[in-house]
């Protein structure tokens, strides 16, 4: 079947520490992984995509990269800001490319 | 730019009553997405639809019904709501299959 699994929080950090969030999934097929992020009250936004393996997403500091052999696409971020408090989703598309499973969240609290 | 905006943000029903939520996205998009997210449980999906005029079920389907019969509005519908359908909906829509994701921002649903 179609899964995605993540680590489970909630994370605390101090500003300028170094995130990880682990991202594992269960899927047919070669599927695209994505990172979501949802700030309070808000509805998610994409944070970052890989399509293939080996691919590395990035954006805004975030990155991730799409390892077919692990079935993993963990999430980091070398200096987290107290503006990246939010919750995370890492989720996957099915080969036929129009359902996506998420994971369960993430929530990243930043300490000043 | 609107993006997707989904009405009402918020409201209380009470056991056996019946309402509709509205999504309308203004890019064009051809999938539309209903997702329910719950404590714990991530984002679970219930209807989508790849076009006008189709609709197909998701995860969770039971107990909601929707229609798509323009391309920019997906509806929602419950016709007994219960408390187990007490959660935030999101509508989602994207512009082909496998292409990010564009969220609302949620309603929130409480069934007395």
């Amino acid at each position: 079947g179609n899964s995605v699994t993540q680590m489970e929080g909630p994370v605390t950090l101090s500003e300028e520490a170094f995130l990880t969030i682990n991202c594992t999934y269960t899927a047919t097929g070669y599927p695209s992984l994505f990172w979501y992020v949802q700030y309070p009250g808000e509805g998610l936004q994409l944070l970052l995509k890989a399509t293939k393996a080996d691919d590395k997403g990035s954006n805004k500091g975030f990155e991730a990269t799409y390892r077919k052999e692990t079935t993993s696409f963990h999430l980091e971020k070398g200096s987290v800001q107290v503006s990246d408090s939010a919750v995370y989703f890492c989720a996957h598309s099915t080969p036929t490319g129009n359902q996506f499973y998420f994971g369960t969240g993430t929530s990243l609290t930043v300490i000043p | 730019n609107a993006g997707v905006t989904q009405t009402p943000k918020f409201r209380v029903l009470k056991t056996g009553q019946s309402m509709t939520l509205l999504c309308a996205q203004d890019m064009n998009h051809e999938y539309m997405y209903w997702y329910r997210q719950d404590p714990g449980m991530g984002l679970r999906l219930i209807h989508y639809s790849v076009g006008e005029g189709t609709t197909a079920k998701g995860e969770v389907p039971d107990g909601y019904n929707v229609s798509r019969l323009k391309k920019q509005n997906f509806l929602l519908g419950l016709e007994s709501a219960a408390p187990s359908q007490t959660s935030v909906y999101f509508c989602a829509s994207s512009y082909i299959q496998d292409s990010p994701l564009h969220f609302g921002n949620g309603t929130r649903l409480t069934v007395t």
